[in-house]
Parts: structure tokens; sequence; C-alpha cells
């Protein structure tokens, strides 16, 4: 099992440039994360899919969108680069179990650069 | 607003000494709450949650919610300790998880 996998795993993009990091999970779990990592800032969360064809935003959303294109990926648009969104950036999968919160599986991280 | 508070973001102890690691959190109601780590060129992973009450490579965390504490404390530290180390708490529903800002634990010989 793989688990999750992220895509790209580096980028470099000039400011104003758009790209798609690619997330895909082989768990059949439910629900889908996208976190971003930045020092002295923990891991916030950006977007959550809690199954197919949801999507909600989380604590720093504004820059980004997502598409839940099926149980298994989970993508992450950035539209137009800028700078603050210089970053890692983890996806994450999980599933619930009754009243309790789900183990969250993560990705091994991209690393973006606007210039 | 539910939150956690990791007021430390680099600890630094010496091979066998204690350590505590520690975690703050605000809450309404009966949290969950959780230690992730991230050891280096690894991804991140669950290290333990407090409902589990269990010890996971030597770690405990006991809930104090009279400090509204979820310290995580190793009684030995090994080398291989050496990593950042996340609270977290679910908020909002939807089993979404908010983290702290994270600890470098650092464990010198």
């Amino acid at each position: 099992n793989a688990g999750v996998t992220q895509t790209p795993k580096f980028q470099v993009l000039k400011t104003g440039q758009s790209m798609t990091l690619q997330c895909a999970q082989d768990m059949n779990h439910n629900s889908m994360y996208w976190y971003r990592q930045d020092p002295g800032m923990g891991l916030r969360l950006i977007y959550y899919s809690a199954s197919e064809g949801t999507t909600d935003k989380g604590e720093v959303p504004n820059g980004y969108n997502v598409s839940r294109l099926n149980k298994r990926e989970f993508s992450l648009r950035l539209e137009s680069a800028a700078p603050s969104q210089t970053s890692v950036y983890f996806c994450a999968s999980s599933e619930v179990r009754g009243a309790n919160t789900g183990e969250l599986f993560f990705g091994e991280g991209s690393r973006l650069t606007v210039l | 607003a539910q939150r956690v508070t990791q007021p430390e973001k680099l600890l630094s102890v010496f091979k066998g000494a204690p350590v505590e690691l520690k975690c703050n959190y605000s809450y309404s109601g009966s949290p969950e709450l959780f230690w992730y780590v991230q050891y280096s060129r690894q991804r991140l992973q669950l290290l333990l949650r407090h409902i589990s009450r269990e010890s996971i490579k030597g770690f405990t965390a006991d809930l104090n919610k009279g400090e509204t504490s979820f310290h995580l404390k190793k009684p030995f530290a090994q080398e291989e300790d050496s990593a950042m180390y996340y609270c977290a708490l679910p908020t909002g529903g939807g089993n979404k998880l908010t983290f702290g800002t994270g600890t470098q634990l650092k464990v010198e010989l």
C-alpha cells in the first residue's frame, strides 16, 4: 500500500503562475485534507473534503481551490501564485470511526516556492 | 475558539534525561487530544491519542482537565526521539484537526 501519494514533491513558480497539487489515497478513506506547514505556524488546514462530492473551507482557504475528483483523489489548485503561498503542503486522509476522530494519514509533502 | 498552544519552539535535552513537551488547549466540552510526530525525512504520523491511554515508544500523555493540558512525557530521552512534535485536537466536526505550532525536540548525546 502506498497510502497517501502527493505530486509533485518540489515546485518553483513565479508570481502569478498557476499549478495543481495532486493527491491520491488507496485506503478507501472518505475524508481528505490539505494542510500547509510554515515555520512557527504549525499545520493549518486549507480545505477538506468529508466525503466524495463535498468540499469545505478550512482555516486558510484564500488563494486556493480544490477538487474532490473521486473517492481516491483530492487536488489543490493555486490559480495565481503569490510569495505568501511559499510553503510545504501536506495532503492527508482519514476515516471516521464512530464517535471518535479518525487517525490522519499524511503524504510526504510538496515543497512549493513562489518567487 | 478551540485551539492548542505549544509554548516551546525548540526543546533540547541530553540523552537519558526526562522529556516533557507542553501542550495546552482551549476547548468547550470533553476534548479528544492527539500527539503527532514528524521524524526527519518521514511522514507526519500519529504518536498517541489520549483516549487509548497507551504508551508509545515510551511516551505517555495525560489529559489534565483542570490545567487544560496534555503534556507529552518520556522518562529517558533517546537519540531517535529527535523530531518535530505536534499537539492536535478536533475542531468544527468533520474529523478535522487543529494543530499546534509544534515543538522541535533535539536529543543530544
